[in-house]
C-alpha cells in the first residue's frame, strides 16, 4: 500500500521561499507511471491544486501560482518536493501530497496526511 | 482557473439521499469526462470516492455515484448516513492540462 509523508518547516518568512518534500513508501517514485501531486488549503477554506509532476517535460501548476512554484523529484530518497518562492501570509495553508493510480484518470488517490506551513515573521 | 461551482451546504435527513452539482464549463467539466469528487472530514486528509465522473474506487460504498450532463457534474449519496457529514469537493481537468477545485459542499445529516 502507498503511503506519502509531508515534511517541511511548519513557520516561513515573508518574502522566502517555502519548501517541503513527500516521503513515498511501498512504491518507487522512479516507475514513472504516475502523476505526483501538490494541494493545498487555508485553514477554512477550500481546497487548491497546486500542480503536478510527471516528468520533467511533463509538468503542470495552477496558473494562479505558476510564476512561484516548482515541482520535482528526487528518486535517490524516494521524494518529490515543493517549493513555493516569495510567499506571503496568503501562502499560510495545510499542505497535501498525492498520487494517482494506474486506470485512474487526472484524480488523486493516495493522500498524505498534510503539514500546516505558517507564514508569519 | 476559476473554482468550480458547487453550493456551499446541502443537508438531508438519514436515509434519504442528496445531490451535490458542481457547475464549470466546456474547458473543464463540459469537455473532459475526468471528473473526481472528494470527501473530507474535519482534521483529516481528503478522500477520492468519485473518479471519471461515475466510477468509484475500491473499497468505497455503492451509495456514493456521480453522473454529468453538460457542464455539471453532480454526486449522489443515498442512504445518507451519519458517517456521511463531511466536506465534500469536486475536481475536473482542464483545457489547460491542470486540475480545478470545486468550492466544496458541507453535508450535514439532521
Amino acid at each position: 500500500q502507498v503511503q506519502l509523508q509531508e515534511s517541511g518547516p511548519g513557520l516561513v518568512k515573508p518574502s522566502q521561499t517555502l519548501s517541503l518534500t513527500c516521503t513515498v513508501s511501498g512504491d518507487s517514485i522512479s516507475s514513472g507511471s504516475y502523476y505526483w501531486y501538490w494541494i493545498r488549503q487555508p485553514a477554512g477554506k477550500g481546497l487548491e491544486w497546486i500542480g503536478r509532476f510527471y516528468t520533467s517535460e511533463n509538468t503542470n501548476y495552477n496558473p494562479s501560482l505558476k510564476s512561484r512554484v516548482t515541482i520535482s523529484l528526487d528518486t535517490s530518497k524516494n521524494q518529490f518536493s515543493l517549493k513555493v518562492s516569495s510567499v506571503t501570509a496568503a501562502d499560510t495553508a495545510v499542505y497535501y501530497c498525492a498520487r494517482d493510480a494506474l486506470r485512474v484518470g487526472a484524480a488523486m488517490v493516495y493522500w498524505g496526511q498534510g503539514t500546516l506551513v505558517t507564514v508569519s515573521s | 482557473q476559476s473554482a468550480l461551482t458547487q453550493p456551499a451546504s446541502v443537508s438531508g435527513s438519514p436515509g434519504q439521499s442528496i445531490t451535490i452539482s458542481c457547475t464549470g464549463t466546456n474547458s473543464d467539466v463540459g469537455g473532459y469526462n475526468y471528473v473526481s469528487w472528494y470527501q473530507q472530514h474535519p482534521g483529516k486528509a481528503p478522500k477520492l470516492i468519485i473518479y471519471e465522473v461515475s466510477n468509484r474506487p475500491s473499497g468505497v460504498s455503492n451509495r456514493f455515484s456521480g453522473s454529468k450532463s453538460g457542464n455539471t457534474a453532480s454526486l449522489t449519496i443515498s442512504g445518507l448516513q451519519a458517517e456521511d457529514e463531511a466536506d465534500y469537493y469536486c475536481c475536473s481537468y482542464t483545457s489547460s492540462s491542470t486540475l480545478v477545485f470545486g468550492t466544496g459542499t458541507k453535508v450535514t445529516v439532521l
